[in-house]
């Protein structure tokens, strides 16, 4: 079984500036895929990033950065210079062996300007 | 642009009436996913199809049905909707079932009456 814990129900951030989204991760699977979506409040999920858990890098695309620490089974998502469009709905999952994405309950991410 | 497209986007029924949500994709993929996704809470897989393969998620109400007549389509169909079937129903794709990224439409709100 695969299990997704993301302690922040809400985070605020000044624009411009980075900010940093917890997820921490449980899975007995030896191979795994760890992913984050942004919904926006019309509904679609939106693929950010994904992180292959035998990745040796961290997974980053354009201001998106994942910061994969194995050992402590955490894969947290660090926005770089926080735009206002960034204001959403940000899900860590986890992907097993047979398709089936396990998600977390999300984090809403607040951007002030 | 290679996506996935839901119809219709808002979906209003009544009580007990059979509904049928529509999924089409363009990006050839091999498997398609449905999730419930009910308000503030994570998606919760339904069922997916790997090719003609249909896999049913065990806590799945017996409610719920679904059919891929092709490649590009997949159908949710309701047999009675009941007022906590009220949701927003997200279609998914993706290439293969392990790990792989999963891309998603931009789902259909369903309201029952």
């Amino acid at each position: 079984a695969q299990k997704i814990t993301q302690t922040q129900p809400g985070m605020f951030v000044q624009e411009k500036e980075a900010v940093t989204l917890d997820c921490t991760y449980d899975t007995s699977d030896p191979s795994y895929g760890l992913f984050w979506y942004k919904q926006p409040s019309s509904g679609e999920m939106i693929f950010l990033i994904y992180q292959g858990s035998y990745d040796q890098q961290n997974a980053t695309e354009g201001r998106y950065s994942l910061n994969f620490q194995k050992a402590r089974k955490s894969a947290n998502l660090v926005i770089s210079a926080s735009q206002l469009g960034d204001s959403a709905m940000y899900f860590c999952a986890s992907g097993t062996s047979y398709g089936k994405l396990t998600f977390g309950q999300g984090t809403i991410l607040t951007v002030h300007p | 642009d290679a996506m996935v497209i839901q119809n219709p986007r808002y979906q209003v029924t009544q009580f007990g009436k059979p509904v049928t949500l529509s999924c089409s994709q363009t990006l050839n993929h091999n498997v398609m996913y449905w999730y419930q996704q009910k308000s503030s809470q994570a998606p919760k897989l339904l069922f997916h199809y790997y090719d003609k393969d249909f896999n049913n998620e065990a806590d799945t109400p017996d409610n719920f049905q679904s059919r891929r007549p092709n490649t590009s389509f997949c159908f949710l169909d309701i047999r009675s909707p009941g007022l906590g079937d009220a949701a927003m129903y997200l279609c998914a794709t993706s290439w293969g079932q392990f790990g792989e990224t999963q891309y998603f439409g931009p789902g259909t709100r369903l309201l029952v009456l």
